[in-house]
């Protein structure tokens, strides 16, 4: 079992629709959550970062993690074509290396 | 807003030969990594370096992999004798607490290995 997995994509979706991206992990020792974007050939991004369990939102931006399923999302709100990228899940634990552990990244279109 | 610059963009070498990717971390940070992505897959983590030594690294960089510090601004990444398989997008990353976010990326260097 891998120990990050997400779908890879491409999705498609129309300006204005919610959008929802979303991880499942294995390892139980993970305690941060991240969501990156990445246009092509660029490095990525950060845009929300959660801890443990719970909500967080900016802007048209929610990350929710419940480690109890092992599950975390982001939802883009009111998308526009400038959304249009590359979004990554990473993970770390506590501690560590902090090295991040990431998803293959979903493929992100929104159309006008 | 501060970024982590790469250099070069792209490096084109033969197999076999040793290169060194270049990067300026953001000045006040104190966590350095690099990761790389190979075409169409996940990006990787390779190495964490923190007080002038390494603290983590993955099963991916093995002795032909080097990293270093060598004054005050830079953090290198050098591949002694690269292989075809070495192909792929390098990033540079630094953060200013070791809790695992707030990383921020460079750019990347694109190493071709013909």
């Amino acid at each position: 079992q891998k120990e990050v997995e997400q779908d890879p994509g491409p999705l498609s979706v129309p300006e204005g629709a919610i959008v929802s991206l979303n991880c499942t992990y294995s390892n139980s020792a993970f305690q941060y959550f991240m969501w990156y974007r990445q246009y092509s050939r660029k490095g990525p991004e950060l845009l929300m970062y959660t801890y443990s369990s719970g909500n967080k939102e900016d802007g048209r931006f929610t990350a929710q993690v419940d480690k109890s399923s092992k599950y975390i999302s982001l939802f883009i709100r009111d998308s526009q074509p400038s959304d249009s990228a590359t979004y990554l899940c990473a993970m770390s634990r506590t501690g560590g290396g902090n090295k991040l552990t990431f998803g293959t990244g979903t493929q992100l279109k929104v159309e006008l | 807003e501060p970024e982590v610059t790469q250099t070069p963009s792209h490096q084109v070498t033969q197999m076999g030969q040793e290169v060194i990717l270049r990067c300026v971390p953001i000045s006040n940070h104190l966590y350095f990594y690099w990761y790389r992505q190979i075409l169409g897959q996940k990006v990787e983590f390779l190495v964490s370096f923190y007080n002038n030594e390494i603290s983590e690294k993955s099963e991916i960089f093995d002795d032909q992999f080097s990293v270093e510090r060598p004054d005050g601004s830079n953090f290198t990444l050098k591949i002694r004798s690269t292989k075809l398989e070495d192909s792929a997008m390098y990033f540079c990353a630094s953060s200013d607490e070791g809790s695992g976010y707030g990383y921020t990326f460079g750019s990347g260097t694109r190493l071709t290995v013909v």
